[in-house]
């Protein structure tokens, strides 16, 4: 069936570094693929999407590329700041469906 | 702004009593869904529905139930709440199409003592 893998935590960095979180799927047809954000005591908020291969989601600094060769959707920011901390969550949406596969979520942490 | 509502965000309640998680959308979405929240963050999905008078098991075998009576309005209840039933509980809804992903309320946190 359709999964998604994401790298475990948690992920300590020091503000302004450079932040990648792998993320990996498993399904069939064509897939959506979502990085959602949830921040302490909150319900998960959308960070950025894509719908199809070679798409490039981005908002607030964050970006991921769709790559259906590698199966990925690796997040990545540039230069994270404390307000980032959060959890991560990487999923799909399987091909003609709506309905959501999550990963595990991947804690991030960081310091001043 | 929140367009998902979920009342109450906190609750500490007795072992036995019954309670119920209101869970309100103003988008029209048809589908919701209800999950569980692990302190170890995973998300397990326990209900969802796909329109009025339609609701499913999801994937984490549940002691709750829902009800879907109107479009807007997903609540989950506990009948006779235990320790173990202390957790998160996030409310989602989405509409038609695969790329939209959900829209999640802000979550309910349930202590059972």
């Amino acid at each position: 069936g359709n999964s998604v893998t994401q790298m475990e935590g948690p992920v300590t960095l020091s503000e302004e570094a450079f932040l990648t979180i792998n993320c990996t799927y498993t399904a069939t047809g064509y897939p959506s693929l979502f990085w959602y954000v949830q921040y302490p005591g909150e319900g998960l908020q959308l960070l950025l999407k894509a719908t199809k291969a070679d798409d490039k989601g981005s908002n607030k600094g964050f970006e991921a590329t769709y790559r259906k060769e590698t199966t990925s959707f690796h997040l990545e920011k540039g230069s994270v700041q404390v307000s980032d901390s959060a959890v991560y969550f990487c999923a799909l949406s399987e091909s003609g469906s709506e309905k959501l596969v999550f990963g595990k979520g991947t804690k991030l942490t960081v310091n001043p | 702004e929140a367009d998902i509502y979920q009342t109450p965000r906190y609750l500490v309640i007795g072992t036995g009593k019954k309670i119920t998680l209101e869970c309100s959308q103003t988008m029209g979405h048809d589908k919701m869904y209800w999950y569980q929240q692990d302190p170890g963050m995973e998300l397990h999905l326990i209900h969802y529905s796909y329109g009025v008078n339609s609701t499913e098991k999801g994937d984490l075998s549940s002691e709750s139930t829902v009800s879907r009576i109107r479009t807007e309005h997903f609540p989950l209840t506990l009948e006779s709440a235990r320790p173990s039933h202390t957790s998160q509980y996030l409310c989602a809804s989405s509409s038609q199409g695969q790329g939209y992903g959900y829209t999640f309320g802000s979550g309910t946190r349930l202590t059972v003592v």
